[in-house]
């Protein structure tokens, strides 16, 4: 059984960077797909990132572009993502993902909530 | 960008009736070679990351109860729950994996009447 565990909640001031960790077990990272999903408070999903099997590489919505970085280190099935510069906005829970067939997402992380504030 | 559109935003349905949402994408999803919908239905409930309930628009996810279906093609999709229960008490997404970014649907809200 696939299970995605992410890292713990983070608490970070404007202009600062944060570093998600999101761990697989019970498969391998590589024979993934994972995505990036982020929910401010009392809002809706938001689609960041994610692998693009046609294309190999991971892709992000334009609006994270220069300010997002995704690392694997697969020795520990383990994916990172960095989101740098922070903003209060960016103030959510964010989710990765997990897509077998590289489409659409089938297993969850329960999520990391990050907190943006001076 | 593919915006995605759903109705209602919230919907109030007793139990055991018929609850319906849809969902408008600004493009159509629909890959003519391989005539697939690339469009996914998630249930949320609250504290909880989302669940898959449906992909190919209308292939129902292992696990998720009959109740659940998936219908449509193009740019109009409906889900439906037959037969509401209290655990179907949460917020319904739609998402196209169509083309990026992997757009979602705002939500649709759905309570007990």
């Amino acid at each position: 059984q696939v299970q995605l565990v992410q890292s713990g909640a983070e608490v970070k001031k404007p202009g600062a960077s944060v570093k998600v960790s999101c761990k697989v077990s019970g498969y391998t990272l590589t024979d993934l797909s994972m995505h990036w999903v982020r929910q401010a408070p009392g809002k809706g999903l938001e689609w960041m990132g994610g692998f693009h099997p046609e294309d190999g590489e991971t892709i992000f919505a334009q609006k994270f572009q220069g300010r997002v970085t995704v690392t694997e280190d697969t020795s520990t099935d383990t994916t990172y993502l960095d989101l740098r510069s922070l903003r209060s906005e960016d103030t959510a829970i964010y989710y990765c993902a997990a897509a077998f067939t590289g489409y659409y997402m089938d297993v969850w992380g329960k999520g990391t909530t990050v907190t943006v504030s001076s | 960008d593919i915006v995605m559109t759903q109705s209602p935003d919230s919907l109030a349905v007793s139990l055991g009736e018929r609850a319906t949402i849809n969902c408008k994408s600004s493009q159509s999803v629909l890959y003519s070679s391989n005539n697939r919908n690339y469009l996914a239905w998630f249930q949320q409930k609250p504290g909880q990351p989302p669940k898959l309930l449906i992909y190919w628009a209308s292939t129902r996810e292992s696990g998720v109860p009959d109740r659940f279906s998936g219908s449509g093609s193009g740019t109009d999709f409906t889900l439906t729950i037959s037969s509401l229960q209290a655990e179907d008490v949460a917020v319904y997404y739609c998402q196209q994996y169509y083309s990026t970014p992997h757009t979602f649907g705002q939500g649709t809200n759905l309570e007990i009447k």
